[in-house]
């Protein structure tokens, strides 16, 4: 089964600085890619998504995402965070030889972002 | 809006007194899913329903039992709740296997 793994466990940094979160997967073929955001108290949110196609995704609040097949990485990119940007960022990964779809989780990555 | 709504938002069972957690879908999704997750770390998952089709993980300890009565419900079934098993409770659908997963707010157990 696939593997994820999220490089760095906890970030810190000041508003407007630009932000990029690692995430590899353990094995090439057919995959469905996934981040996650939980805000504190809140609940596991949809950022952005990846199935086929360009690449390079974009989601919601500013996200994206740049899918690249030879390095089994799928890593998050924000160009310039807010205050409100702290939370935990799960990457995910569906296995596409799954039948049952399991979604599985990287470890998180705490980010905290300072006024 | 389309939901996954999860009740109660918080319970507090006694050790070894069987607790039953709830979720419900607006989303009139085919598979649900039930995921535990402990502070800091990513959401486990224990088992899901393809419609009536039953997948427990292999890891899931037999004391966790689920049962989807119809396409909207899911319940999550701790029968003899231990000190390990508080955490939160993530339920999740998803139009079909494979796809994208929605999750409800969760709900934080406490074992005392």
């Amino acid at each position: 089964a696939q593997s994820v793994s999220q490089h760095n466990h906890h970030v810190i940094l000041s508003e407007a600085a630009s932000l990029e979160l690692g995430c590899n997967y353990s094995y090439g073929g057919t995959v469905n890619l996934f981040w996650y955001v939980q805000y504190p108290g809140q609940h596991l949110q949809l950022l952005l998504k990846y199935f086929s196609g360009d690449p390079l995704v974009k989601g919601i609040k500013g996200f994206e995402a740049e899918f690249i097949k030879s390095k089994f990485s799928f890593n998050l990119r924000k160009p310039s965070v807010q205050w409100s940007d702290t939370a935990e960022y799960f990457c995910a990964v569906i296995d596409g030889t799954d039948s049952w779809g399991k979604l599985q989780f990287g470890a998180g990555t705490q980010v905290v972002v300072t006024p | 809006d389309a939901m996954v709504i999860q009740n109660p938002r918080y319970q507090v069972t006694q050790f070894g007194k069987p607790v039953t957690l709830s979720c419900s879908q607006t989303l009139n999704h085919n598979v649900m899913y039930w995921y535990q997750q402990k502070s800091s770390q990513a959401p486990k998952l224990l088992f899901h329903y393809y419609d009536k089709d039953f997948n427990n993980e292999a890891d899931t300890p037999d004391n966790f039992q689920s049962r989807r009565p119809n396409t909207s419900f899911c319940f999550l079934d701790i029968r003899s709740p231990g000190l390990g098993d508080a955490a939160m409770y993530l339920c999740a659908t998803s139009r079909r296997l494979q796809e994208t997963q929605y999750f409800g707010p969760g709900t934080r157990l406490l074992v005392l």
